[in-house]
């Protein structure tokens, strides 16, 4: 299996600024035969489900602002909030869907 | 809309089976994989398996299976995922979610149903 591992496990951004999330995958999960990684990010916040923010490593799903980005290939990756908002405060998780089994990190908690 | 709604709140025994239900709607649950992922209290996501609505396939990860039996029935858009021999460490938020495209087993997650809380205890 694929073991995705994030850093840090929490994070506390002043409003405004950056947050920054990196996520390593075991094994690398870009598809050489059409050069995309199988990586997404996901913001869960209590009570709710995840929602995709991010997927193929840096495409920003409708609606997602666009102070979320993805970035990164092979193994390394990062979800980055370049000003982070209030609303942002809630755990973020990474996805592999490169091989069965999917797997996910597991979670970095961000607050203000 | 697009829409995936689950059972509710269970509470269960350990060994007995648990069966969560997800109706599709908004869209053409035969041509989507169904996924169920769950979460432990206060815990990560944890992916379980899948099912073909349109063929009945599945697969499922090694730790589920034989405990873990996923079905549909396309009459209803209906996808459901039953666990047999509960344990206390089941205990989660059971979910069912939608893959982006069509005909893909491996892509994000875009739809999720609103998660079913199981307790065994």
């Amino acid at each position: 299996d694929i073991v995705m591992t994030q850093s840090p496990d929490s994070l506390a951004v002043s409003l405004g600024e950056r947050a920054t999330i990196n996520c390593k995958s075991s094994r690398s999960v870009l598809y050489t035969s059409n050069n995309k990684n199988y990586l997404a990010w996901y913001q869960q916040k209590p009570g709710q489900p995840p929602k995709l923010l991010i997927s193929w490593a840096s495409t920003r799903e409708f609606g997602v602002p666009d102070r979320f980005s993805g970035s990164g290939s092979g193994t390394d990756f990062t979800l980055s909030i370049s000003s982070l908002q209030a609303e942002d405060v809630a755990v973020y998780y990474c996805h592999q869907y490169y091989t069965t089994p999917s797997t996910f990190g597991q979670g970095t908690k961000v607050e203000i | 809309q697009v829409q995936l709604v689950q059972s509710g709140t269970e509470v269960k025994k350990p060994g007995a089976s648990l069966k969560v239900s997800c109706k599709a709607s908004g869209f053409t649950f035969s041509g989507y994989y169904m996924h169920w992922v769950r979460q432990a209290p206060g815990q990560g996501l944890e992916w379980m398996g899948w099912i073909n609505p349109n063929s009945g396939g599945t697969n499922s990860a090694q730790k589920f299976q034989g405990r873990v039996t996923m079905t549909r029935d396309t009459s209803i858009s209906t996808a459901y995922m039953e666990l047999n021999s509960l344990r206390s460490d089941d205990t989660a938020v059971y979910y069912c979610a939608r893959p982006r495209n069509a005909y893909d087993d491996n892509d994000a997650f875009d739809i999720w149903g609103q998660g079913t809380v199981v307790t065994v205890s």
